[in-house]
């Protein structure tokens, strides 16, 4: 299995300003992913970061809005930049661990103002 | 591309009752699928994860199915209790560790 933690937990954010989430894991991992939650929406996949190369973004996401480090096999950080209110979700890192069960952290509640 | 959905969205129950989520996919070429719980303000928790060479697996009062060729899933919760109530998500993986996730089936048991 695998542990998880967030930081910040939650944070209120002004329009055009940049947040920076942490994501540490209590174990080395190869792939770190980081999600999105809108508000009554499911979860969508920013990008998965894997340890010594850029991160991977899906369709919609780009490295300029949404920055990803990984420095090493245990943390990664999503900077969430420009903000606007549009931006306003839940962000969830995760990992896979143990086989292919996924864990997630317990999410980064932004709200942009 | 592969669509996630659950039905049905929301669902309230007495204490007691066997209950049925389901879940279905638009692309049967799946590696495998995962049932998630979600508790507000906090994140996702696994629950069961099958295998798409599995037709089932179990744990507890959970059970899972899964017909991969009819892109379909169920989970079975038997003798619901009020700590059961939560967001219940699905989730399928192409077999590159990236899940797509199902709109989620909000559940309340009421004692």
């Amino acid at each position: 299995s695998a542990v998880i933690s967030q930081k910040p937990s939650r944070d209120i954010c002004q329009r055009g300003t940049s947040l920076t989430i942490q994501c540490q894991v209590d174990s080395q991992v190869t792939m770190m992913f980081w999600y999105r939650q809108q508000p009554g929406q499911s979860l969508t996949l920013i990008a998965t970061a894997n340890q010594g190369s850029e991160a991977t973004y899906e369709s919609g996401f780009v490295i300029d809005k949404f920055p990803i480090s990984r420095p090493n096999l245990t943390f990664s950080t999503l900077t969430v930049s420009n903000m606007s209110p549009e931006d306003s979700s839940i962000y969830l890192c995760s990992v896979v661990s143990g086989g292919e069960t996924q864990y997630f952290g317990p999410g980064t509640r932004l709200l942009v103002l | 591309k592969q669509e996630v959905t659950q039905i049905p969205a929301a669902l309230s129950v007495p204490e007691g009752e066997n209950l049925v989520l389901n879940c279905s996919f638009t692309d049967s070429a799946i590696y495998n699928l995962q049932w998630f719980r979600q508790d507000p303000g906090k994140g996702l928790t696994s629950l069961l994860l099958i295998q798409s060479s599995q037709r089932e697996q179990t744990s507890g009062r959970l059970n899972a199915s899964l017909d991969k060729s009819s892109g379909r899933s169920t989970l079975y919760i038997a003798a619901s209790q009020p700590g059961d109530s939560a967001t219940y998500l699905c989730a399928v993986s192409s077999g590159t560790y990236k899940y797509i996730f199902g709109t989620g089936t909000r559940l309340k048991v009421l004692a």
